[in-house]
């Protein structure tokens, strides 16, 4: 089966431009995930939906930062404006069900660079 | 909330050695516990997974054990091969709460 799709795998912007990341997720995957990994670091959740309905954005940063998942398949994350702090991949991940114990599916990532 | 913590940051070992790489968690309500592997350029990919009701859990050449007691659980890897070089998370979550991830370690197996 397919993996989790992302795109684009790289993307290289201005402070206090905007940028968007698409994720599709493996086929009949409810819940999405989008993280954020700062080098060095393990990846930090920002975002949890299950079907179209957003599940945990508690840590989102809601300023700057925003995401969509319209038709409960395909999602986009946005940021605007971006700050170099923002420098880190985002990774796009699915799981079958909403539960902390369904394994979760990882895209390759897009590796955001904040100049 | 969750905070793991994993140590070490970096280890090193011999081709054909064992690597031990191990996490602490500090909610004891904790009671998912999987590990993934990072290679470069890739996503995180699952390796193995425990659960709070089991002590010890054992896949070829990895293994994981779990101490809920001192909530802090280990995954140990026998007779390393290069290809096991990337960086290992280890993460915890409880019921339908997130994934929390540790900071990772950089696995370097050298032939």
């Amino acid at each position: 089966e397919a993996g989790v799709a992302q795109s684009p795998r790289y993307k290289i912007i201005e402070k206090r431009q905007s940028v968007a990341f698409w994720c599709n997720p493996i086929s009949g995957h409810a819940t999405l995930y989008w993280y954020q990994q700062i080098l060095g670091q393990g990846p930090k959740l920002l975002i949890q939906f299950q079907n179209n309905g957003v599940v945990d954005d508690s840590q989102l940063p809601k300023d700057r930062f925003s995401a969509e998942r319209l038709k409960g398949v395909d999602s986009t994350l946005k940021i605007q404006p971006a700050k170099l702090e923002d420098s880190a991949v985002y990774l796009c991940a699915s799981s079958l069900v909403l539960q902390g114990n369904n394994e979760q599916f990882f895209g390759p990532g897009t590796r955001l660079t904040v100049l | 909330g969750e905070n793991v913590e994993q140590h070490p940051s970096t280890l090193s070992v011999q081709e054909g050695d064992s690597a031990v790489i191990k996490c602490t968690y500090s909610d004891s309500a904790s009671n998912y516990f999987p590990w993934y592997k990072q290679e470069l350029g890739k996503g995180p990919q699952l390796i193995i997974d425990i659960r709070s009701n089991v002590g010890e859990k054992k896949d070829q050449r990895i293994a994981v054990t779990l101490n809920k007691t001192a909530k802090h659980f280990s995954l140990h890897i026998t007779e390393t091969q290069p290809e096991d070089s990337a960086v290992y998370f280890c993460a915890a979550s409880q019921g339908y709460s997130t994934l929390t991830f540790g900071k990772g370690t950089m696995l370097l197996v050298s032939p």
